[in-house]
């Protein structure tokens, strides 16, 4: 009930093409969904996030789409470079404070190659 | 805004000893603060959440003698492994949420724990 699955594991792109990862969940009280990207060595820095009554949030080359009824969402990387090498965590909250748990995706190392 | 500083970002030290961990919210006022574990090519899993001036709550599993929290004001909160053990040795990460930023959870970059 408090997992976030995601996937893939890993993904190796070609410059210039667009990684999909996708999460899914179960708890319908999750109300906050954020997108985290880690460096090696580094902590996760808060990328994009979401909440379910829209569809779709664009910031940069980061989209999400969201899907409540099916309660799945993904992050799209339009454009992808190199330098978007890194493991991305997908998340869900309930939140509805600002002590509120965050559940963390499996995590998708993702590589892009020149 | 929102930015979250740890010290020391790595540390070694032997077994047996004790170390402390700092975080610190250095833009906002931190009304909760979380303390995370993170083993090589692993997610993050929380250890313990602490509210400004109250315990910290653990997660089931982990040790609230062995990993000591205290967040005694609105910036700072402190880990501290005590007696720590080689298998004590992964990367520690805080986080800090606010009134500012409501369910937002913004990450230090993390403490290096390697115990002989």
């Amino acid at each position: 009930q408090q997992q976030v699955k995601q996937s893939p594991q890993s993904l190796i792109v070609q410059k210039g093409g667009i990684p999909i990862i996708n999460c899914a969940y179960e708890n319908t009280a999750f109300d906050y969904f954020p997108w985290y990207q880690q460096f090696p060595g580094k902590g996760p820095a808060l990328l994009i996030a979401i909440r379910p009554d829209v569809s779709e949030k664009k910031e940069g080359r980061f989209t999400i789409s969201f899907n409540k009824s099916a309660k799945q969402f993904s992050l799209h990387i339009m454009d992808s470079q190199p330098g978007d090498s890194a493991t991305y965590f997908c998340a869900a909250s309930p939140g509805y404070s600002n002590a509120s748990k965050i559940i963390f995706g499996s995590g998708t190392r993702l590589s892009i190659q020149p | 805004g929102a930015v979250v500083s740890q010290h020391p970002s790595r540390v070694i030290c032997k077994s047996g000893t004790s170390v402390k961990i700092e975080c610190r919210s250095l833009d906002f006022q931190a009304t909760t603060m979380f303390w995370y574990r993170q083993f090589p090519k692993q997610s993050l899993m929380l250890m313990a959440t602490s509210n400004e001036g109250s315990k910290a709550t653990y997660e089931q599993g982990v040790e609230k003698d062995k990993f000591l929290i205290n967040h005694a004001s609105l910036t700072l909160s402190t880990l501290t492994v005590t007696s720590a053990h080689p298998e004590d040795s992964s990367f520690y990460i805080c986080s800090a949420s606010g009134d500012r930023h409501q369910e937002t959870q913004y990450f230090g970059p993390g403490t290096r724990l390697l115990v002989l």
